[in-house]
C-alpha cells in the first residue's frame, strides 16, 4: 500500500477558478513534505516544502498546508491559469534515510 | 541555483543495443544522485541511489547488470541501459541531492523508446 495517497486522481476546472488537492500520508519518521508540479514529459519542479513545524507555505498562487498531527496536506491553486494544467505530486521524505515517498499525483486540467 | 540537466532529452534505440543517459548538477556538487523511472500516468519509482566514487545501491527488483550506474564525479552520474528491450521504454528522471540530504533537485527527464 502506498504510504502517500492523493485525491482526486484528476480534476478539470475552468480558468480563473480555484481548486484544492489533498494528500494523506503514513510515512514515518517524517522529515518534510513537498508539492511538485510535473508538466507532461518533464521532470518535477518543486512548488513548496514544509517541515513538521510549518502549517502553511505559499508560492505565488500556490498555497500548501500541513497538519502533521493528522498527516494531511493540501495544495490550493488560486485563480487557475491554463499553464497550471499538469500533474501535482505530493512527496514525503523520511528523516532516517532521506528516502522519498511519492504520491500517484493529481492531474489538473484547466480549460478556457 | 540547483539546476540539474539530463542528456539526451529523448532517445530511440533498437532492441538489444545499449543507451547511456547523463545527469549533471550544473551549479552545485552532488555527493548523492538518484535515478527514477516513470511509466505513463504513474508516479516516479526509485531505481537506485548513487554516491560519488562508490557503487550504486539498487532498489529491490532493479537489475544492476542491466541498469549500470556510474557516479564518477560530484557533478555527473550516468545510467546505461544495457541490451535494451521494448519493456525498458520509459521516462527516466535523475535527481541530485543538495547540501542537505533532505533536498533533491530533479532533472528534466529522458524519454527512452526501444523499438
Amino acid at each position: 500500500k502506498n504510504q502517500v495517497e492523493q485525491s482526486p486522481q484528476s480534476l478539470i476546472i475552468l480558468e480563473g477558478k480555484n481548486c484544492t488537492l489533498q494528500c494523506n500520508y503514513t510515512v514515518s519518521p517524517f522529515s518534510n513534505l513537498r508539492w511538485y508540479k510535473q508538466d507532461t514529459g518533464r521532470g518535477p519542479v518543486s512548488l513548496t516544502i514544509m517541515t513538521f513545524s510549518e502549517n502553511t507555505k505559499s508560492n505565488g498562487r500556490y498555497t500548501a498546508t500541513l497538519d502533521a498531527d493528522t498527516k494531511q496536506s493540501s495544495l490550493h491553486i488560486t485563480a487557475s491559469q491554463l499553464s497550471d494544467s499538469a500533474s501535482y505530486i505530493c512527496v514525503v521524505t523520511r528523516s532516517n534515510d532521506y528516502k522519498l515517498s511519492f504520491g500517484a499525483g493529481t492531474t489538473v486540467t484547466v480549460r478556457a | 541555483g540547483a539546476v540539474v540537466s539530463q542528456h539526451p532529452s529523448w532517445v530511440i534505440c533498437k532492441s538489444g543495443t545499449s543507451v547511456k543517459i547523463e545527469c549533471r548538477s550544473l551549479d552545485f556538487q552532488a555527493t548523492t544522485m538518484f535515478w527514477y523511472r516513470q511509466f505513463p500516468k504513474q508516479s516516479l519509482m526509485l531505481m537506485a541511489t548513487s554516491n560519488e566514487g562508490s557503487k550504486a545501491t539498487y532498489e529491490q527488483g532493479v537489475e544492476k547488470d542491466k541498469f549500470l550506474i556510474n557516479h564518477a564525479s560530484l557533478t555527473l552520474s550516468t545510467l546505461t541501459v544495457t541490451s535494451a528491450h521494448p519493456e525498458d521504454s520509459s521516462f527516466y528522471i535523475c535527481s541530485a541531492g543538495g547540501p542537505s540530504l533532505y533536498e533533491q533537485y530533479f532533472g528534466p527527464g529522458t524519454r527512452l523508446t526501444v523499438t
